[in-house]
């Protein structure tokens, strides 16, 4: 996974807009990844995952995409809201550990009205 | 359903004493359960990993006996900060999981702050 940093990258969109929020992971032998969205003094909240035999899953507004080639993920929301505005993190499991996820650095998400 | 909750929500004490945090599945058997620091503006770092009814796996650099993680029973693990200082003061967040490869659930966090 990413490392962890003293500033986490923000993006700022207009209300309506998609997002998009990237994930850089560097285990190759990460099979499990799930995206995260954690409101200011709450616990982590699952939004989706997807598993490396999978390039592409889609739930309610949000969309996965999984590009082994180059270890990246990426977040897509669709007509985001205000209350879509948190911190996004990605977070990978590697086959082998039973469990254990590594946590990417995060993103905050800032959607204007 | 998979709901986990944290006690307390949040706690302040002073530099030396120790602090119980507890971490609930209230409708899941939880085999593991985890344990994150969290610091401002940072990601999650896993502390440690205990399963039901054995020692904890700590994360390197995380020291066992200042946070020492019981996990009695299977709906209940508790994390002890021993003699806490203010360099210990962070989110602390559990999760917990059923078992094999399926999600974690995460509890709200606790903030701790030491003075």
């Amino acid at each position: 996974g990413e490392s962890v940093g003293l500033h986490l990258p923000t993006l700022s969109v207009q209300e309506g807009d998609n997002s998009i929020i990237n994930c850089a992971y560097s285990n190759s032998a990460s099979d499990y990844f799930i995206w995260y969205k954690q409101e200011s003094g709450k616990g982590p909240q699952f939004i989706i995952d997807i598993r490396s035999n999978m390039d592409k899953r889609q739930g309610q507004r949000v969309t996965v995409l999984l590009n082994k080639t180059v270890k990246h993920l990426s977040l897509q929301i669709a007509a985001t809201q205000p209350g879509d505005s948190a911190v996004y993190f990605c977070a990978e499991k590697e086959g082998t550990s039973y469990g254990k996820l590594t946590f990417g650095q995060g993103t905050i998400l800032t959607v204007h009205p | 359903g998979a709901v986990v909750s944290q006690h307390p929500s949040w706690v302040i004490c002073k530099s030396g004493t120790s602090v119980k945090i507890e971490c609930r599945s209230l409708d899941f058997q939880a085999t593991t359960m985890f344990w994150y620091r969290q610091f401002p503006k940072q990601s999650l770092m896993l502390m440690a990993t205990s399963n039901e009814g054995s020692k904890a796996t700590y994360e390197q650099g995380v020291e066992k006996d200042k946070f020492l993680i019981n996990h009695a029973s299977l709906t209940l693990s508790t994390l002890t900060v021993t003699s806490a200082h203010p360099e210990d003061s962070s989110f602390y967040i559990c999760s917990a999981s059923p078992g094999g490869y399926n999600e974690q659930f995460f509890g709200p966090g606790t903030r701790l702050t030491v003075l």
